[in-house]
């Protein structure tokens, strides 16, 4: 039982790229998340989806997207970087609503 | 809205010191209550959690009850290890229709030393 996966565990990226950061859950949770961590910021709620096909924007979801096509995969897209997304990315996964829910170990994303 | 408020760090502690990591929310309704760990490097895991007040919850020596006159959920263990060294993050999740999102404190860094 792997958990939450994310990939990459590092990437640096120029101004104007795009890239999109993997999420993969082999519990069978419906609701996923994706955060970003900045240094004394605590974590900020980017997208969530509640199920496959329905995602849903958090406080922070401006310069990112995301699909949710399956259960297990939630893929978040950065279309044009920016150094402001300069950050720690985790995706998570909770199996009910309010209930606990299991970090990935995390993508540490670099813009110049 | 919700928010959850925690004491700055960092907090360094000698081993075997005792351990409080104080906690206050803004929430409406009755919120549930988390006390998440991050260890370097690592994502954050659930460490304890309660889901009315006066519950008390507990693991790994740590303990935190859910204060609601006070609005409080502080964190305490008696006597702290090397490797409780980590950043500890106090979270909420709403009651009612969106109770699967999650307000995170800021962290706070403990460093415990030999």
């Amino acid at each position: 039982n792997a958990g939450v996966t994310q990939t990459p565990k590092f990437r640096i990226l120029k101004i104007g790229q795009s890239m999109t950061l993997q999420c993969t859950q082999d519990m069978n949770h419906n609701y996923m998340y994706w955060y970003r961590q900045d240094p004394g910021m605590g974590l900020k709620l980017i997208y969530y989806s509640v199920g496959a096909g329905i995602t849903d924007k958090g406080e922070v979801p401006n310069g990112y997207n995301v699909s949710r096509s399956t259960t297990e995969d939630f893929p978040l897209r950065l279309e044009l970087a920016a150094p402001s997304q300069t950050s720690v990315y985790f995706c998570a996964s909770s199996p009910l609503e309010g209930g606990e829910q299991f970090f990935g170990p995390g993508t540490r994303l670099t813009v110049l | 809205g919700n928010s959850v408020t925690q004491m700055e760090g960092p907090v360094t502690l000698s081993e075997e010191a005792f351990l409080t990591i104080n906690c206050t929310y803004t929430a409406t309704g009755y919120p549930s209550l988390f006390w998440y760990v991050q260890y370097p490097g690592e994502g954050l895991q659930l460490l304890l959690k309660a889901t009315k007040a006066d519950d008390k919850g507990s693991n790994k020596g740590f303990e935190a009850t859910y204060r609601k006159e006070t609005t409080s959920f502080h964190l305490e263990k008696g006597s702290v290890q090397v490797s409780d060294s980590a950043v500890y993050f106090c979270a909420l999740t709403n009651s009612g229709g969106s109770n699967y999102k999650l307000t995170f404190g800021k962290g706070t860094l403990l460093t415990v030393n030999p």
